[in-house]
């Protein structure tokens, strides 16, 4: 079975500095999907990334960046100089890649960036 | 593109009421799925849709119907409402897999808050 774990529920920063979520996931498919959405308060899900298990390339977008290790499963964001738009939730997600899997993402508990001014 | 809308944006209801939530897309996506959003817990499939006509259950499907008469439509129905059913619904729909091993992007509605007294 599938699983998400993000262990951090919540991360309170001041704007400027740093923040990494971790994700860290567990699958027996060797073929899956990890991705990124941000909830805003306004609670729409926006998505961020979407990484093959075969690409192992780190990411970089803007003031985001994506870490993928595969050896320790884990699948951690980075937002750098962090600002108070960033405020939100964000999830990190799993998804077979075989077509029996249907439309099944697997989410994680989602982490709640907070950055004050 | 309106892309994924969802009606209504917030619902009260009473214990044994029931209701439909209203999905729809425009981008001729052929798999559409309900989520359940509740604190702390992520994002859980109820039920999906790999195309017209098709439907199977995910995660949590008790307490809920679906059917998909056109590819644009995913109406999630409650049958007998329960205080249990409070909650955030999210539809989302994506693109059919490109192939074997290929997943593709899901993109998710802007949500149902729905309150169940």
């Amino acid at each position: 079975a599938q699983k998400v774990t993000q262990a951090q529920t919540e991360i309170s920063v001041v704007e400027k500095e740093d923040v990494t979520l971790d994700c860290v996931y567990e699958t027996r498919d060797t073929t899956y999907y990890l991705f990124w959405y941000k909830q805003p308060p306004s609670g729409e899900l926006v998505f961020l990334i979407r990484r093959n298990s075969f690409d192992e390339q780190n990411e970089i977008s803007g003031r985001y960046s994506w870490n993928f290790q595969k050896s320790t499963s884990s699948f951690n964001f980075t937002i750098t100089a962090s600002q108070v738009v960033d405020s939100a939730v964000y999830f990190c997600a799993l998804s077979e890649a075989i077509k029996a899997a249907g439309n099944k993402l697997t989410f994680g508990g989602g982490t709640r960036v907070l950055v004050k001014p | 593109n309106a892309g994924v809308t969802q009606t209504p944006k917030f619902q009260v209801l009473k214990t044994g009421q029931s209701m439909t939530l209203q999905c729809a897309q425009d981008m001729n996506h052929e798999y559409m799925s309900w989520y359940r959003q509740d604190p702390g817990m992520g994002l859980r499939l109820i039920h999906y849709s790999v195309g017209a006509g098709i439907t199977d259950q995910g995660e949590v499907p008790n307490g809920y119907n679906v059917s998909r008469s056109t590819t644009e439509d995913f109406p999630l129905r409650l049958l007998s409402a329960a205080p249990s059913q409070t909650s955030v619904y999210f539809c989302a729909s994506r693109r059919g897999l490109a192939g074997e091993g290929v997943q593709e992007t899901q993109y998710f509605g802007p949500g149902t808050r729905l309150l169940v007294l």
